[in-house]
């Protein structure tokens, strides 16, 4: 069975500009969630979309949004870039929402630089 | 808010010799509790979990964990450690109706 598979795997944009990352959950999961990771902060969570709807959602800005398709992939967009957006971004499936007691699968990540 | 704390935020170790890492949570609710590793330019992967019953959880590559209610505590150990354990490790818990929270990791470096 295929991992969850997050694209483009690197990118690098400058201040001002938006940008977006797709995520793929592995087949047959309907709950995505999506991650910042920066050295020190550790995994800051952005919120999770189940059946394309949003359940949750973390302490971040408007700038930052996403939504869920049918076939449960997923596109986080993150508007009028600035310096501290350089991170990991991560994506997570899991069979089933956060409530439940399924462990999250990642994938191995979007590198996002801001120059 | 639940806050997960990883007490150490890099823990050297010689080759073969016994580790643990700590993690304390906050919350005294009903959680499930979730160690992940993550080794360079990749995603996180599933160590082991505690969902319920035995305190004492085993994962892949020879880890175990062992949840302490009264401590709000789930720590990592491992009795002999390899090269290819150099990696960083996630404590993770989520109490039950709710979102994953994260430590903020602890870097692991085994020395030979």
């Amino acid at each position: 069975k295929a991992g969850v598979t997050q694209t483009p795997r690197y990118l690098i944009k400058t201040r001002g500009q938006q940008v977006t990352l797709s995520c793929s959950p592995i087949s047959g999961h309907r709950s995505v969630s999506w991650y910042q990771q920066t050295p020190g902060q550790g995994l800051q969570f952005l919120f999770e979309y189940f059946s394309e709807t949003q359940r949750n959602k973390g302490n971040f800005p408007g700038r930052f949004s996403g939504r869920q398709f049918s076939n449960s992939r997923s596109e986080m967009n993150v508007s009028t870039l600035e310096l501290g957006d350089s991170a990991l971004y991560l994506c997570a499936s899991s069979l089933l929402g956060q409530g439940s007691d399924q462990p999250q699968h990642f994938g191995d990540g979007t590198r996002l630089s801001i120059l | 808010a639940q806050s997960v704390t990883q007490l150490d935020s890099q823990v050297p170790v010689f080759e073969e010799a016994p580790v643990e890492l700590r993690c304390n949570y906050s919350s005294s609710v009903s959680v499930y509790l979730f160690w992940y590793v993550q080794y360079p330019n990749q995603g996180l992967q599933l160590l082991l979990k505690y969902l319920s019953g035995s305190t004492l959880v085993k994962g892949i590559n020879g880890f175990e964990a062992e949840f302490n209610k009264s401590q709000t505590s789930f720590h990592l150990r491992k009795p002999s450690v390899h090269i290819s354990d150099t990696a960083e490790y996630f404590c993770a818990v989520r109490p039950t109706g709710n979102q994953f929270y994260f430590g903020t990791g602890t870097s692991l470096t085994v020395i030979p």
